[in-house]
């Protein structure tokens, strides 16, 4: 079965800072992987996406991941960290899929910023 | 809409009472998820559409909980004599093309049932 496991619930860093918060998947093939940013009440949005190819890949709002097949690692990583970058990260796997491509999803990191 | 849209944003429900949470998807969008989202927890696949037909129902923790979509748009969750369990955070997310990957998630609807 498939899982996802962000080992940090909480992690603070100083606004500037450099960022990377760990994600280690499950899986018996290469999988879709992603990092989706939840703010306070509001819906999942998408921060980046791999498929295949190369194993970094750039997202939005300046994050970047890389996949490491050796260690099922797809950790999220951003050089100087924004205090509007506050908010709860969740790494999500799935599979290659035709249709109903559904995510498991970790349990999320909560990023704190301080000034 | 720009996106997708969920009402009620917040919900109340006594234990054993009847709830429909509402999902508008981003017009044209072919499929539709639901997950259910506890406190503390990432979200968990409750089930999939594609265009009116439920393809993916395996994440739906029991039978009182059932999910249509019969126009193909917009979609509504119904959980029956809700119990304290159900109480999270329902979110709805659309994607225009089949695999779901470049999906679009809405706010959520909070559910709490007391």
């Amino acid at each position: 079965a498939q899982s996802v496991t962000q080992p940090d619930i909480h992690i603070t860093v100083s606004e500037g800072a450099s960022l990377e918060l760990r994600c280690n998947y499950s899986y018996g093939a290469t999988p879709y992987l992603f990092w989706y940013v939840q703010s306070p009440g509001q819906g999942l949005q998408l921060l980046l996406k791999y498929f295949s190819g190369d194993t970094l890949v750039q997202g939005i709002k300046g994050f970047e991941a890389e996949f490491k097949r050796s260690q099922s690692s797809f950790n999220l990583r951003k050089p100087s960290v924004h205090w509007s970058d506050a908010a709860e990260y969740f790494c999500a796997v799935g599979p290659f899929m035709e249709y109903g491509n559904k995510l498991v999803f970790g349990a999320g990191t909560i990023l704190r910023v301080k000034s | 809409g720009a996106g997708v849209s969920q009402s009620p944003r917040y919900k109340v429900a006594k234990r054993g009472q009847d709830v429909a949470l509402r999902c508008d998807p981003i017009s044209g969008h072919v499929s539709l998820f639901w997950y259910q989202q506890a406190l503390g927890q990432g979200p968990e696949f409750l089930t999939y559409f594609q265009n009116e037909a439920q393809l993916d129902k395996s994440g739906l923790p029991s039978d009182r909980f059932f999910a249509e979509r019969p126009e193909g748009s917009v979609s509504t969750l119904k959980i029956q004599r809700t119990q304290q369990e159900d109480s999270a955070v329902y979110l709805c997310a659309s994607s225009l093309g089949l695999s779901g990957t470049e999906a679009f998630f809405g706010q959520g609807t909070r559910l709490t049932v007391v």
